[in-house]
């Protein structure tokens, strides 16, 4: 079964950068069919997908581009998972933040999600 | 970026009802959309995909048609653990999420 394992910086004041990590266990971060997402949801923003990674033949990105220039999702396959880093966070950033994996027509897993609150 | 409209925004039902969820698109998707259900503190849950194909494990009481830019999700005999948030998400390009149903009790 597989399950995503979220973890992270839940409170950050505006300026600062968010860091979250996703641990995968019974897949791989460098499957060849696999995408690893990041999705937040927020009252004023609904669900809103931020971005993905994933192998095929080589590490590939993909970035919403309301995020892009802030945004940044690595693998790490020595530790089977992967990350996001948003820069520059604001108060329209603080948001429940989800992890999922997708095979191209629906995210069948998800992390339990982390909530991040910015606030000065 | 492709935007997705459901409605109504919220239902009012009772069990044992049917009921239907729209979900249109701002340009055809053919039938890449998916389903979920959220219940409030959990994860969206996966329901259906390529609009009409349910995900393993999933209560034949749901069904999902459509194509182009419209869709439906139905509920036949509505039951207690039914009343949830549920979103569609199209996966033509990129992804983007509808706004919310919520089915709630009458």
């Amino acid at each position: 079964q597989v399950q995503l394992q979220q973890s992270g910086s839940g409170l950050l004041k505006p300026s600062q950068a968010l860091s979250l990590t996703c641990a995968i266990s019974g897949d791989s971060v460098s499957s060849n069919s696999a995408a690893w997402n990041w999705i937040r949801q927020s009252p004023s923003r609904g669900l809103e997908w931020l971005g993905r990674t994933y192998f095929r033949s080589k590490w590939q990105n993909d970035y919403a581009v309301s995020m892009k220039g802030r945004i940044t999702i690595k693998p790490d396959t020595s530790k089977n998972q992967f990350s996001l880093q948003l820069t520059s966070v604001t108060l329209d950033d603080t948001a429940v933040y989800y992890c999922s994996r997708d095979f191209g027509w629906g995210m069948d897993v998800w992390g339990k999600g982390t909530p991040v609150i910015v606030s000065s | 970026d492709i935007q997705m409209t459901q409605s109504p925004s919220t239902l009012s039902a009772s069990v044992g009802d049917r009921v239907t969820i729209t979900c249109r698109a701002s340009q055809s998707i053919n039938n890449w959309l998916a389903w979920y259900q959220q219940k409030p503190g959990k994860a969206p849950k996966f329901l259906i995909y390529r609009a009409s194909i349910l995900q393993s494990g999933v209560p034949s009481r749901f069904s999902g048609s459509g194509s182009g830019t419209e869709f439906t999700l139905t509920i036949s005999n509505l039951q207690p653990d039914d009343f949830a948030t549920y979103y569609c998400q199209q996966f033509y390009s990129y992804y983007t999420f509808g706004q919310g149903t919520k089915v709630e009790i009458k």
